[in-house]
């Protein structure tokens, strides 16, 4: 159970384009979603917490125009880098829980470069 | 100071040997811990989630939480090279305001098991 996949798992694509990524709770329903960047070698770094019909809530630094998120449902969240620059060059990851309380479920991932 | 301190190895171990793994951290309201492991290009893999004080046993898996002294571990008996990933320790408050439940990680701890 607690299976949370992500799509795509990977994206090559030029400057300037924008990019979205999927995030879906399949066997559960997220009332809490949560995007993190992942650079090589280092830990998580968390962008911003997205709650059911409501806005998300951006880290400090996370600029909210450049990463649009919505969570439209209880088992979708979506993520779009607008204008997509080198620098955005990441690994993206999701998780969701079934409750602020529960703990969170990752999916696998998305791969984004930017050439 | 980082919140969470986990040293990041490489740590290399012979397949059969128990692994222990440690994090430390300084904020007194962290109420609930996690093990996650991640594989190469993948996203983490929840092993272990605890509550307060205590231990708590999942097959080769034992976590362990010591709040007085702001130190949990996470031990691997009988260690196989398919547990060969890096181990992230995770923790958070009581969800509550407007902290949805978010996790503090540690940097994470290379692991190998080698035949």
């Amino acid at each position: 159970g607690a299976v949370v996949s992500q799509h795509p798992s990977r994206v090559i694509c030029k400057s300037g384009t924008s990019v979205k990524i999927e995030c879906r709770s399949l066997d559960f329903q997220a009332t809490t979603m949560f995007w993190y960047r992942q650079f090589p070698k280092q830990s998580l770094m968390l962008m911003a917490t997205s709650n059911e019909g409501s806005k998300a809530t951006y880290e400090q630094g996370v600029e909210k125009d450049k990463f649009l998120i919505n969570h439209a449902s209880l088992t979708l969240s979506t993520l779009t880098v607008t204008s997509a620059h080198p620098e955005d060059s990441s690994f993206y990851i999701c998780s969701a829980s079934q409750t602020f309380n529960q703990p969170q479920h990752f999916g696998d991932g998305t791969r984004l470069s930017i050439l | 100071q980082k919140e969470v301190e986990q040293d990041p190895g490489p740590l290399s171990v012979p397949e059969g040997a128990i692994v222990s793994l440690n994090c430390t951290y300084s904020n007194s309201a962290f109420q609930y811990f996690m093990w996650y492991r991640q594989y190469s290009r993948k996203g983490p893999e929840l092993l272990m989630y605890t509550y307060s004080s205590g231990n708590k046993e999942d097959g080769r898996f034992t976590a362990q939480v010591d709040k007085s002294s702001k130190y949990i571990s996470l031990f691997i008996r009988d260690s196989q090279p398919s547990d060969s990933a890096t181990y992230l320790c995770a923790m958070r408050a009581n969800a509550g305001g407007t902290s949805y439940g978010k996790l503090t990680f540690g940097q994470g701890t290379i692991l190998t098991v080698h035949p």
